[in-house]
């Protein structure tokens, strides 16, 4: 079966230190990998998709940035984080050519 | 291009009660539509999916939703609230052209009260 894994659970940055969160799939091959930002009122934000290694479509501009160095693995960064990247994120996949979405348990990143 | 409005960002019902759900979207294409639930600090589970079938799709916990196109609706019930369903529910769109990046709705937090 499919499993994913995304980590931590809970971080707490200061404001200007670098990110990286990771996700990866297991049981699966060639998956489409997403990143989603929950804020608080505002439902979930698209950041980032992928349709295979090193293909990486960014869907807000923002301060962060998405990389997926092997199929099964997706990777949130940022250089520097602003107070506005506090939220809690999210990694999905879905099978290729699929509409169905699977999540990850989610990250909550506090900036302070 | 499509989008998502749920109706209320709260809702509150007694246990036993009616769970109505409100969504409504806009698609340029035939849409895919779904209701994810979310438990506090958990991702999101699918309950169902509506993707051009059948217009009444039943779910996961007694959950189902009824695709009105001429409304363009979706909205979500259950007929008897349980304490356990208190979440968040999330009501997201898609094309049907089998590429899937959904859009989601702000999200509706269900309440059930004793």
């Amino acid at each position: 079966s499919q499993t994913i894994h995304q980590w931590p659970a809970t971080l707490v940055q200061p404001v200007g230190s670098p990110l990286s969160l990771e996700c990866t799939v297991e049981g699966t091959s060639n998956p489409n990998l997403y990143w989603y930002r929950q804020a608080a009122g505002r439902g979930l934000q698209l950041l980032f998709y992928s349709v295979g290694i090193g293909q990486i479509s960014s869907e807000v501009p923002q301060n962060l940035s998405a990389s997926r160095p092997q199929d099964r693995q997706f990777i949130l960064s940022s250089k520097k984080l602003l107070l506005s990247d506090s939220g809690f994120y999210l990694c999905a996949w879905s099978p290729y050519r699929s509409e169905k979405l699977f999540f990850g348990s989610g990250t909550q990143l506090s900036v302070l | 291009a499509q989008s998502v409005t749920q109706l209320g960002s709260h809702v509150s019902v007694s246990e036993g009660a009616l769970v109505l759900l409100r969504c409504n979207y806009s698609s340029s294409v035939p849409p895919y539509l779904f209701w994810y639930v979310q438990y506090p600090n958990q991702g999101l589970q699918l309950l169902l999916k509506y993707t051009s079938a059948a217009t009444l799709v039943k779910g996961i916990n007694g959950f189902e939703a009824e695709f009105k196109k001429s409304e363009t609706s979706f909205h979500l019930t259950k007929p008897s609230a349980h304490m356990s369903d208190a979440a968040e529910y999330f009501c997201a769109v898609s094309g049907s052209s089998g590429y899937s990046t959904l859009t989601f709705g702000k999200g509706t937090m269900l309440l059930v009260s004793p």
